[in-house]
């Protein structure tokens, strides 16, 4: 079945720094890639999705691209703000159902 | 813009108990889900339903039964809770098949002591 496998967190950077978070996915067919992000004490909201390869889905600064060859959808964000602070949830949708299979989700925060 | 409400965001139950966690969705979308969120685990499915009356067994499904008699409603039944059901329960819903964008609820912590 499909999987997902995120960097292990904490990640720990300062305000306005460059951020990545890796994502690899494995599954059969051509997913749709998604990530997720949930703030402290609330449920998860989308973040961004890319649905074929070579996509690139973004929001809010935040950037990642579809990439088939690599199986990755790595998050990406120029400058980051005290705000982001939150936990990241990179996920893979199964090409047969409505299904979301989630990685284990990577803690970032952001200090000023 | 869609809702998914969950009825309680902090339980307190006993060893034992039968524990009902209700999600309400209102935008008429055919699929619901029930996932659990424990720490360095992620997100794990516990049932999944796309149609009144269907059900799913998701990854972890052991422990645990959900009830769906409406279009808008996804149960999540615990028939004897244990210490080791403590976590995070989020609900969530979609519109159709094939990887469409999924909507989660605020979440319910459950605590079983």
């Amino acid at each position: 079945g499909n999987s997902v496998t995120q960097m292990e967190g904490p990640v720990t950077l300062s305000e306005e720094a460059f951020l990545t978070i890796n994502c690899t996915y494995t599954a059969t067919g051509y997913p749709s890639l998604f990530w997720y992000v949930q703030y402290p004490g609330e449920g998860l909201q989308l973040l961004l999705k890319a649905t074929k390869a070579d996509d690139k889905g973004s929001n809010k600064g935040f950037e990642a691209t579809y990439r088939k060859e690599t199986t990755s959808f790595h998050l990406e964000k120029g400058s980051v703000q005290v705000s982001d602070s939150a936990v990241y949830f990179c996920a893979c949708g199964s090409s047969n159902t409505g299904k979301l299979i989630f990685g284990q989700g990577t803690t970032l925060q952001v200090k000023p | 813009d869609v809702k998914v409400t969950q009825s309680s965001r902090y339980l307190v139950k006993r060893t034992g108990e039968k524990v009902f966690l209700e999600c309400v969705q209102d935008m008429d979308h055919e699929n619901m889900f029930w996932y659990r969120q424990d720490p360095g685990l992620g997100l794990r499915l516990i049932y999944f339903s796309y149609d009144v009356k269907m059900k799913e067994k998701g990854d972890i499904p052991e422990g645990y039964s959900v009830s769906r008699e409406k279009k808008e409603r996804f149960s999540l039944i615990l028939e004897s809770a244990s210490t080791n059901q403590t976590s995070m329960y989020l609900c969530a819903s979609s519109r159709t098949t094939s990887g469409n964008t999924i909507y989660f609820g605020e979440g319910s912590w459950l605590t079983v002591v």
